[in-house]
């Protein structure tokens, strides 16, 4: 069966830290990729995707992800994190070639941000 | 930005009773809504695709006589779970995409928690 893994449940960095989420997925083809954030209280947003083209995909707030094909991996990093960064980053894969809006995500990974 | 609203934002029934959630797109017009299920420290797993004007598709394991899905118009989609029991307590969230974007774009709602005792 198709899935995500997220390889970190829990993540407590300090202010300024580097920040790296790993993200795997089990499937074979063609797939669009991508990492959602939630802030506490609040809805899930898009933070980068990926289609096709440069495996480097630049999000906002300074976080980039690189999706590497032979390890089936999209992870998610950011040079120096914020306080404000603390929150919940789930990578979701859609199969297929096309976009049928069908997610699969992985479990999360919750991120705290000491300052 | 395009938002989802998503309503109640938690609830508490009695099991046997029926709860209805509510998934409406704002500002877009949204012909496909999806619905996901989430359990405390899993992900989020999806549980139906609601199509306007007609009938859901569900996913595998999911009982559609349970998970009552309504997409009557381009802008809201109901999930009602029939006859809850305490197994159905979860958080549930709906996702609408914008018909009008050419790229895969998705927009989620706040969530529901939904307790059933």
């Amino acid at each position: 069966a198709q899935s995500v893994s997220q390889h970190n449940h829990h993540v407590i960095l300090s202010e300024a830290a580097s920040l790296e989420l790993g993200c795997n997925y089990s499937y074979g083809g063609t797939v669009n990729l991508f990492w959602y954030v939630q802030y506490p209280g609040q809805h899930l947003q898009l933070l980068l995707k990926y289609f096709s083209g440069d495996p480097l995909v630049k999000g906002i707030k300074g976080f980039e992800a690189e999706f590497i094909k032979s390890k089936f991996s999209f992870n998610l990093r950011k040079p120096s994190v914020q306080w404000s960064d603390t929150a919940e980053y789930f990578c979701a894969v859609n199969p297929g070639s096309s976009n049928t809006g069908k997610l699969i995500f992985g479990q999360g990974t919750t991120l705290q941000v000491k300052p | 930005g395009a938002v989802v609203s998503q309503h109640p934002s938690w609830v508490i029934c009695k099991s046997g009773t029926s709860v209805k959630i509510e998934c409406r797109s704002l500002d877009f017009q949204a012909t496909t809504m999806f619905w996901y299920r989430q359990f405390p420290k899993q992900s989020l797993m999806l549980m139906a695709t609601s199509n306007e004007g007609s009938k859901a598709t569900y996913e595998q394991g999911v009982e559609k006589d349970k998970f009552l899905i309504n997409h009557a118009s381009l802008t809201l989609s109901t999930l009602t779970v029939t006859s809850a029991h305490p197994e159905d307590s979860s958080f549930y969230i709906c996702s609408a995409r914008d018909i009008f974007e050419v790229e895969e774009k998705l927009f989620f709602g706040s969530g529901t928690q939904l307790s059933v005792l």
